[in-house]
């Protein structure tokens, strides 16, 4: 049973670029989140998807922006990129079993750099 | 915004000894979840405590969810050098709301 996949595991862009991210959540759930990293802190609340729309929103600029598809998978978008947005980039998922949601199994990550 | 603090932000201790870290939060969560991540790895969950006052086991580590729901502790018995990484707690308001993580405790183990 694969757990939480994502890709690529490492990229590199230029600052301006635009990039996207895909996740393949678990099997059997349903609702995907995506966090980010920086280097020496915790994963950052970026937005969470169930039923292919955007449910939560953490503080993120709309530069960041996010898809469901109907098979549960996930991509994460950055527009504009800025040195700051390097940064490991990490895609937890998690079903909802009678309205609990449960609890979010993590991903490898994408590592990003912006040079 | 909500935020957590976690201690200590490091350790070093010996194989073999009780490590002890904590979480502190300004604001109350429903949910406390306590991770561990290895390098080049995403955070694995260790334990999810869902009631003030609960107190879980999952061999060798023990957690509880404060009186109070603003904090937590971990506790880890007779520490082996697979212990070592970094620990995050977390706390979600609602059954569905977004983690908010701890900064973090390294732990690293003299053999």
């Amino acid at each position: 049973d694969a757990g939480v996949t994502q890709s690529p595991t490492h990229l590199i862009k230029t600052r301006g670029q635009q990039v996207t991210l895909r996740c393949s959540p678990k099997s059997g759930h349903d609702t995907v989140s995506w966090y980010q990293q920086a280097l020496g802190q915790g994963p950052q609340f970026i937005f969470q998807y169930y039923e292919e729309e955007e449910r939560q929103r953490g503080n993120f600029p709309d530069r960041f922006s996010g898809h469901q598809f109907p098979n549960y998978s996930s991509e994460l978008n950055v527009n504009a990129l800025l040195l700051g947005d390097s940064a490991l980039y990490l895609c937890a998922s998690s079903r909802r079993d009678r309205g609990l949601l449960q609890p979010q199994h993590f991903g490898d990550g994408t590592r990003l750099s912006i040079l | 915004g909500q935020q957590l603090n976690q201690s200590p932000q490091s350790m070093f201790i010996q194989e073999g000894e009780d490590v002890s870290m904590n979480c502190t939060s300004s604001s109350i969560f429903n949910t406390w979840l306590w991770y561990k991540q290895d390098p080049g790895e995403g955070p694995v969950l260790l334990i999810a405590l869902y009631k003030a006052g609960e107190l879980t086991s999952n061999g060798r580590l023990t957690a509880q969810f404060g009186i109070t729901r603003k904090d937590s502790f971990l506790n880890i018995s007779a520490s082996i050098p697979s212990d070592v990484g970094i620990y995050f707690c977390a706390g979600q308001l609602g059954i569905a709301s977004k983690i908010i993580f701890g900064s973090g405790t390294r732990l690293s183990i003299r053999p």
